[in-house]
């Protein structure tokens, strides 16, 4: 299973835009990066995925290197609402397509 | 329902009691999966249903836990002899299908209590 590294907690004023690095230096070819996240006492929320091109979508954008080993999510405009716990995660095709959640990223974002 | 619906939303019980689970599906989707989720850690995988079928359970910790899904749509996560370690919260989720080109959506969870 192809594992992902995140920092522990991150800060964002209010506005800005928000960066949120993942390693996966072990992706394989086939494998997808998924991002959810996850507010206070709610259950987690799918944000975007992709497999190597870069996508965007309402909520964000992702970016991913050539390589596959690393990507970044990016919140453009960030808001207070945005605080959350932010999990990147490799879809792992052998084991029923669940998800490897790990700790992921405390993200908060500060007026 | 328009989401993923997970009932009670809190369960207290006594240590050595037996518990159920329900969740309700998106309609639709075949895919259900059950997670557990220990304060401040991300959600840990228990096992995925396609269909009616349990396709992975590999995540289920012992032979206490035990889902079923008879008719491909609710499912109910049972636990056995509880113990206070199995206090979590244990959260559902479905999809359109199990290939890796979907999302998952999840349901708010049952919080758990062994006492």
């Amino acid at each position: 299973d192809a594992k992902t590294t995140q920092p522990t907690s991150m800060d964002c004023a209010e506005g800005r835009a928000a960066n949120l690095p993942c390693n996966h230096s072990t992706i394989s070819g086939n494998e997808y990066v998924y991002w959810y996240r996850q507010i206070h006492s709610q259950g987690p929320q799918y944000i975007i995925h992709g497999l190597k091109n870069n996508e965007t979508n309402e909520m964000a954008s992702l970016i991913i290197t050539e390589d596959r080993k690393s990507s970044t999510l990016i919140l453009p405009h960030a808001t207070l609402r945005d605080t959350a716990v932010y999990y990147c995660i490799v879809r792992v095709g052998n084991s029923g397509y669940a998800l490897n959640f790990g700790k992921g990223t405390s993200l908060l974002v500060t007026p | 329902g328009a989401g993923v619906s997970q009932t009670p939303s809190n369960k207290v019980t006594e240590k050595g009691k037996y518990v159920e689970l329900r969740c309700d599906p998106i309609s639709g989707h075949t895919a259900l999966y059950w997670y557990r989720q220990s304060l401040g850690q991300g959600p840990e995988f228990l096992i995925y249903f396609q269909g009616t079928g349990a396709a992975d359970d590999s995540g289920l910790p012992n032979d206490r836990f035990f889902a079923v899904r008879p008719e491909g749509s609710v499912s109910t996560l049972k636990i056995q002899r509880t113990e206070r370690g199995d206090s979590a919260v244990y959260l559902c989720a479905s999809s359109l299908g199990g290939t890796l080109n979907t999302e998952a959506f999840f349901g708010q969870g049952t919080r758990l209590t062994v006492v």
